[in-house]
């Protein structure tokens, strides 16, 4: 049972450049998450999910797109990256309410340049 | 001021060792609690989930005080493995429902 999976776990970018996150989970969750988390700032939430289709702005949304056209996947996108947006970035999904346990991905290491 | 705080430690402690955190809240919407679990460069776990006055789990309880908002996580015979850091989480109910996370608590425990 892989529970949350994320890819990649480490990615080096260049000012300007794009790229997608990719986020699975094979426990049939109906949310699911896209935190940050930077020293001093603690995890913070991106963009999230309730469902298949659906998509919500979290605190720091700006920079960033999502997509969650199947339930089991929610992908991350930055289209044009900053040195802002370096950081650690994990997935999470949970079974369908907010005050209920989280699943987490091992995380991405994002380094923009 | 930060709608849940935590002392960011480190708290070093022997093994064996008894320790407690406090996570205090400032928003009295708050409805339930959390604690996870972060070892470095992974990802957050699950320890505990707090919905009434507290929580216990084998060597980990937890604690609510709505009147001091406040939270507490104790941990009892502490054991190498223990060394972390905590996060504390709140959820936040009404309109604006979300959770908030706290800094987190570093925890070494030493031979």
């Amino acid at each position: 049972n892989a529970g949350v999976t994320q890819t990649p776990k480490f990615r080096v970018l260049k000012t300007g450049q794009s790229m997608t996150l990719l986020c699975a989970q094979d426990m049939n969750h109906e949310y699911m998450y896209w935190y940050r988390q930077d020293p001093g700032m603690g995890l913070r939430l991106i963009h999230y999910s309730v469902g298949e289709g659906t998509t919500a702005k979290g605190e720091v949304p700006d920079g960033y797109n999502v997509s969650r056209l199947k339930k089991q996947n929610f992908l991350l996108g930055l289209e044009s990256a900053a040195p802002s947006q370096t950081s650690v970035y994990f997935c999470a999904s949970s079974r369908g309410q907010l005050n209920e346990k989280l699943f987490f991905g091992s995380g991405t290491q994002l380094s923009v340049l | 001021r930060k709608e849940v705080e935590q002392d960011p430690g480190p708290f070093n402690v022997p093994e064996g060792a008894t320790v407690a955190f406090n996570c205090t809240y400032s928003n009295s919407a708050s409805q339930s609690f959390f604690w996870y679990r972060q070892d470095c460069r992974k990802e957050p776990k699950l320890l505990m989930s707090v919905y009434s006055s507290g929580n216990e789990d084998g060597r980990f309880t937890a604690q609510l005080n709505r009147a001091s908002q406040y939270i507490s996580l104790l941990i009892r015979d502490s054991k190498l493995s223990d060394s972390a850091t905590y996060l504390c989480v709140s959820f936040r109910g009404g309109n604006n429902r979300k959770l908030i996370w706290g800094l987190g608590t570093s925890l070494a425990v030493n031979p």
